[in-house]
């Protein structure tokens, strides 16, 4: 369980600013994800990176950037251009190639007003 | 692109009773179905998988098995307890590299009653 955070556990923001959710691992896994729940809706996939310096959206990016410029940490910057940002996010990782077990942060909870 | 789909949304059980929770996969090449529960404000935790070169598995009070003609696959938990009570997500995948992206189902709300 702790090798892989996330913080802050809550975050509040105003409509219009950009707010970036911070993820790091200890684990040495290559890949790492991002996911929205919703209620109802399950688990969404954001963005995900398979390396260092590479990444790929996935279902539901628009809105949303990430960068990953060391293994240990994938930052999530949810923009003002997402229409509904309030949601919990969940940030994963994965040892790339054949296993595909992800590990997940405890999540942050945005509230956006 | 793979779909997953997982009934019921909501299961209520007396403690000590069975549970079980089915998922259907659309995209025949996935190989890889992972089980996880998430409690309450909690981050979603592993308890089983199944690769599709076998058609059960088990462990303790929980067991997974997989049917690939029909292309679904499910979860069982036996003798119920208060603390199974969570939300049961269901999975799958290609494997590995980019093909190792989950496409959860939309979960389970499971509640164990004493």
């Amino acid at each position: 369980d702790g090798g892989i955070t996330q913080s802050p556990k809550y975050l509040f923001r105003k409509e219009g600013q950009n707010v970036t959710l911070s993820c790091e691992q200890n684990l040495n896994h290559d890949a790492m994800y991002w996911y929205r729940q919703d209620p109802g809706q399950g688990l969404r996939l954001i963005y995900y990176s398979q390396i260092v310096n590479d990444f790929q959206k996935g279902d539901i990016a628009e809105g949303y950037s990430v960068s990953r410029e060391k293994k240990e940490s994938f930052p999530l910057t949810v923009t003002s251009a997402q229409k509904n940002p309030t949601a919990f996010y969940l940030c994963a990782s994965s040892i790339s190639g054949l296993k595909s077990e992800q590990y997940f942060g405890p999540g942050t909870r945005l509230t956006v007003t | 692109g793979e779909n997953v789909e997982q009934h019921p949304s909501t299961l209520s059980v007396q403690e000590g009773d069975s549970a079980v929770i089915k998922c259907t996969y659309s995209d025949s090449a996935s190989n890889y179905f992972p089980w996880y529960k998430q409690e309450l404000g909690k981050r979603p935790q592993l308890i089983i998988d199944i690769r599709s070169n076998v058609g059960e598995k088990k462990d303790q009070r929980i067991a997974v098995t997989l049917n690939k003609t029909a292309k679904h696959f499910s979860l069982h938990i036996t003798e119920t307890q208060p603390e199974d009570s969570a939300v049961y997500f269901c999975a799958a995948s290609k494997g590995g590299g980019s093909q190792g992206n989950l496409i959860f189902g939309k979960g389970t709300k499971l509640s164990v009653k004493p």
